[in-house]
């Protein structure tokens, strides 16, 4: 059974950091694309940030460039999304997905973050 | 900036057909986007229904269907039914590793 778990998430004041992890299983990690979606309350999905497999690139959206990386270790399965510089508006529930080449196949059930003072 | 358009919300009867789209705040969408569509029930992760346009992902009902029409990607209901009560997300591939995802379609079936 495929199984994403994400963790790491939780109340961070305007400027701070936190580190998501997504724990894995039950997929040959180390030969998917993987990323983060998240989802600010009530709101729709955006896409965050995307890693190769072998960990070589990793593509973000405009509005986190420079301040998130993306990484993994495909030794232990599992991925992270470093948050530097928090801003309020990156208030969101966080998932991890798997990318199949085609779509998000398998997501976890998300880590909420949320920005405040 | 690109923006993925979709219809905020939709109304539909049980058993009738319903349409959604997805489209381009400039250009079209064509199959090049390898347009998805996802399912969310509140509280619930995301669930693929269609990818790369038309191909169902494995166990969704064949009365979903994906296509292209005119200048937008379309997800059809064949026949709604209430648990067919969701949100609807569609995403496009821009190219370089970059997705970007429509801001959802709140499809009510009463």
């Amino acid at each position: 059974e495929v199984q994403l778990v994400e963790s790491g998430g939780g109340l961070v004041q305007p400027g701070g950091s936190l580190r998501l992890s997504c724990a894995t299983s039950g997929f040959t990690f180390s030969s998917y694309w993987m990323s983060w979606v998240r989802q600010a309350p009530g709101k729709g999905l955006e896409w965050v940030a995307t890693i190769k497999p072998d960990g070589s690139e990793k593509y973000y959206v405009d509005s986190v460039k420079g301040r998130f990386t993306i990484s993994r270790d495909n030794a232990k399965n599992s991925l992270s999304l470093q948050m530097n510089s928090l801003r309020a508006e990156d208030t969101s529930v966080y998932y991890c997905a798997s990318y199949s080449g085609y779509d998000f196949d398998y997501w976890g059930q998300g880590t909420l973050v949320t920005v405040s003072s | 900036q690109t923006v993925v358009t979709q219809e905020p919300s939709f109304s539909v009867s049980p058993g009738e057909t319903v349409t959604l789209t997805c489209g381009l705040n400039s250009g079209s969408v064509s199959t090049t986007y390898y347009p998805s569509w996802y399912q969310q029930t509140p509280g619930q992760a995301p669930r693929t229904l269609i990818f790369s346009t038309n191909t169902r992902s494995s166990g969704v009902p064949d009365r979903f269907s994906g296509s292209i029409l005119g200048n937008k990607a379309a997800l059809t209901i064949t026949g709604a039914q209430a648990d067919d009560e969701s949100d609807y997300y569609c995403v496009l591939y821009m190219g370089s590793g970059i997705w970007v995802f429509g801001g959802g379609t709140k499809l009510t079936v009463l």
